[in-house]
């Protein structure tokens, strides 16, 4: 089970942290990804990270602005967003697997706006 | 980036009917292609990975194939409960890209 948490409207600019919460399953054996879903739009892949966090991926969009990580220990997968636009609005899924997704989170909504 | 392009964008078919929809690749991605579902309201779900592997669950009326650039996704005989939009995704590179999606309805 993955629960995301963190979600808020934040004015342009803002800074937000995700946090996605697993169980139910190993969470130091696998890749874990954050995908966004515009409002009414298309599934859109944010970043990836390996299992031990020495590996991270991001969309051109997102580079040099979000950050993915976890913490083993916790069980607990994160994504720093700084310098938010109004185009990141989206529901933001935390799922596991950085190749293909399954299962995903209910997603926490991000609102990007003044 | 590779681009995926998904045919058609949406569909009406009756309960019954054999549903074909087609994903294409702006280059060849081997078999590194996954479908997901996505039921209105709810949340993705991975149907197939591989290009023609069924993920545990999911209903022998759903299959895969295709390899290359070409990908297909057959509903073999369309039930009420398919209402969705299926998404295809590349994971042979980095950016994983998705298709933007084929809305599917009942007739």
């Amino acid at each position: 089970q993955l629960v995301e948490s963190g979600g808020d409207l934040v004015q342009p600019g803002g800074s937000l942290r995700l946090s996605c919460a697993a169980s139910g399953f190993t969470f130091s054996n696998f890749w874990m990804s954050w995908v966004r879903q515009a409002p009414g739009k298309g599934l859109e892949w944010v970043a990836n990270i390996k299992q031990d966090g020495g590996e991270k991926n991001y969309v051109d969009s997102v580079k040099g602005r979000f950050t993915i990580s976890r913490d083993n220990a916790e069980n607990s997968l994160y994504l720093q967003m700084n310098s938010l636009r109004a185009e990141d609005t989206a529901v933001y899924y935390c799922a596991r697997g950085g190749r293909y997704f399954d299962p995903w989170g209910q997603g926490a909504l991000v609102t990007v706006s003044s | 980036d590779i681009q995926m392009t998904q045919s058609p964008s949406s569909l009406s078919a009756s309960v019954g009917d054999r549903v074909t929809i087609t994903c294409r690749a702006s280059q060849a991605i081997s078999s590194y292609l996954a479908w997901y579902q996505q039921k209105p309201g709810k949340i993705p779900k991975l149907l197939i990975y591989a290009a023609s592997t069924l993920q545990s669950g999911v209903p022998s009326r759903f299959s895969g194939s295709g390899s290359g650039t070409d990908f297909t996704l057959t509903i073999s005989s369309l039930q009420p409960e398919d209402v969705a939009t299926y998404y295809c995704q590349n994971y042979n590179s980095v950016p994983r890209t998705f298709g933007q999606g084929t809305k599917v309805e009942i007739k």
